[in-house]
């Protein structure tokens, strides 16, 4: 089946830091890769998405790959923010017959201070 | 309203009541997602709604859990008899398409559902 897997949290980070979330996955077909974000008391809302090989995502500041050699989808951000702090969700879609909707990672608490 | 809504918002309950949760999609949005968010864990899918068809249920844990969906607007997700393990965050989201291969998902805000 599939499944995500991304590094525990909290992460804590001092602004201006560069910022890694690792993530990796299984999966049947060739899926879709997605890092979704839930500020606090707001709804998860879509971040960036690659649908193929060595796509990359990028929206505010932060950037993926997608991997297929290594099955990853790391999230990056060259120098984050204290407004940058949420909960962070990787996320894959398998479009070779998998389950509707989206199979989530657990999320990474990450926590900015200035 | 521009987003998914959800209601309610935060919900107390004894073990052994029945607890019905609600989701408002956006309008237009043909796919429907509700999710589960326990403490510390990750998005448990429960059940997808696409337009007219059957919808999957496969993630519905047990046959206390139930939700239907009238046309492509208004979800209701039932819990009957709750226990504790059923404490949780109950996350729907909407998107312009479902099936194998589904657009953006739009999220609520969730509804807390705490079992005493």
């Amino acid at each position: 089946g599939n499944s995500v897997t991304q590094m525990e949290g909290p992460v804590t980070l001092s602004e201006e830091a560069f910022l890694t979330i690792n993530c990796t996955y299984t999966a049947t077909g060739y899926p879709s890769l997605f890092w979704y974000v839930q500020y606090p008391g707001e709804g998860l809302q879509l971040l960036l998405k690659a649908t193929k090989a060595d796509d990359k995502g990028s929206n505010k500041g932060f950037e993926a790959t997608y991997r297929k050699e290594t099955t990853s989808f790391h999230l990056e951000k060259g120098s984050v923010q204290v407004s940058d702090s949420a909960v962070y969700f990787c996320a894959l879609s398998d479009s070779g017959g998998g389950a509707d909707g989206l199979t989530f990672g657990k999320g990474t608490h990450l926590i900015i201070q200035p | 309203g521009a987003g998914v809504s959800q209601s309610p918002s935060n919900k107390v309950t004894e073990k052994g009541k029945d607890v019905e949760l609600r989701c408002d999609p956006i309008s237009g949005h043909t796919a429907l997602y509700w999710y589960r968010q326990r403490l510390g864990q990750g998005l448990e899918f429960l059940i997808y709604f696409q337009g007219n068809s059957a919808p999957d249920k496969s993630g519905l844990p047990s046959d206390r859990f139930s939700a239907e969906r009238t046309g492509e607007s208004v979800s209701t997700l039932t819990i009957q008899r709750t226990q504790q393990e059923d404490s949780a965050v109950y996350l729907c989201a909407s998107s312009l398409v479902g099936g194998l291969a589904p657009g953006e998902l739009f999220f609520g805000e969730g509804s807390r559902l705490t079992v005493l």
